[in-house]
């Protein structure tokens, strides 16, 4: 079965680049999540989108945008890197409509800013 | 504000033994509960899911996991633990109410090491 697929899997960046992750939902999933998981920590929430509009917003920097796109793919968009973005990143969807449907996560992105 | 609460940071057990994973929440109204396994280097898996009905669910690879409303727990249980099983496990709530896309708010994560 399909999965959720991230790229890239591994980015090193140096401090105050930018960088671009993407995420590719499961087919007919119209709910994309981003969550940023530090060493040794839980998953954070950072942002989500349904039908293409941002629906909630967690503890993402101002620094960082994201945004999914018509066929429901989404980006997320880091910039001024800190040493501190240097975490696993992870993209979520679910199905549409579902209130008791569970989220499908991908392996991630691990960034690593030096 | 919502909350999840995994009071063990690991749990050790010998393979073929009984494993228990706590579980507790804090949130307004009745919320969706969930599961989720996250081996080295890896996304999150799904394990199972409490939506209504039966306090009890069973999942993926012999896990279950019970729902006790007045307790406001949702313990992981599996009769027989095996090697295989070591991984850090996450508890996760979504609140039934504001519509369908609420996000999940995970636990601390309690890491299981199982003990040949």
């Amino acid at each position: 079965a399909a999965g959720v697929i991230q790229s890239p899997r591994h980015l090193i960046k140096e401090k105050r680049e930018t960088a671009t992750l993407k995420c590719y939902p499961i087919p007919r999933h119209d709910t994309v999540y981003w969550y940023q998981q530090g060493p040794g920590q839980d998953p954070q929430f950072l942002i989500s989108f349904y039908e293409k509009m941002q629906s909630d917003k967690g503890s993402i920097p101002d620094r960082f945008s994201a945004q999914q796109f018509s066929d429901y793919h989404s980006e997320l968009n880091m910039s001024s890197l800190e040493l501190g973005d240097s975490a696993l990143y992870f993209c979520a969807s679910r199905v549409r409509g579902g209130m008791n449907t569970e989220a499908f996560f991908g392996q991630g992105t691990r960034l690593t800013v030096v | 504000a919502q909350s999840v609460a995994q009071p063990e940071d690991q749990v050790n057990v010998a393979e073929g033994n009984p494993l228990t994973v706590k579980c507790t929440y804090s949130v307004s109204g009745n919320p969706y509960l969930f599961w989720y396994v996250q081996y080295p280097n890896r996304g999150l898996q799904f394990l199972l899911k409490y939506i209504t009905g039966d306090n009890l669910v069973k999942g993926s690879y012999g896990f279950e996991a019970e729902f006790n409303k007045s307790q406001t727990s949702f313990h992981l249980k599996k009769p027989s633990a095996l090697v295989s099983d070591s991984a850090l496990y996450f508890c996760a709530v979504r609140d039934r109410e504001g519509g369908a896309t609420n996000k999940l708010i995970f636990g601390t994560g309690t890491l299981l090491a199982v003990q040949p």
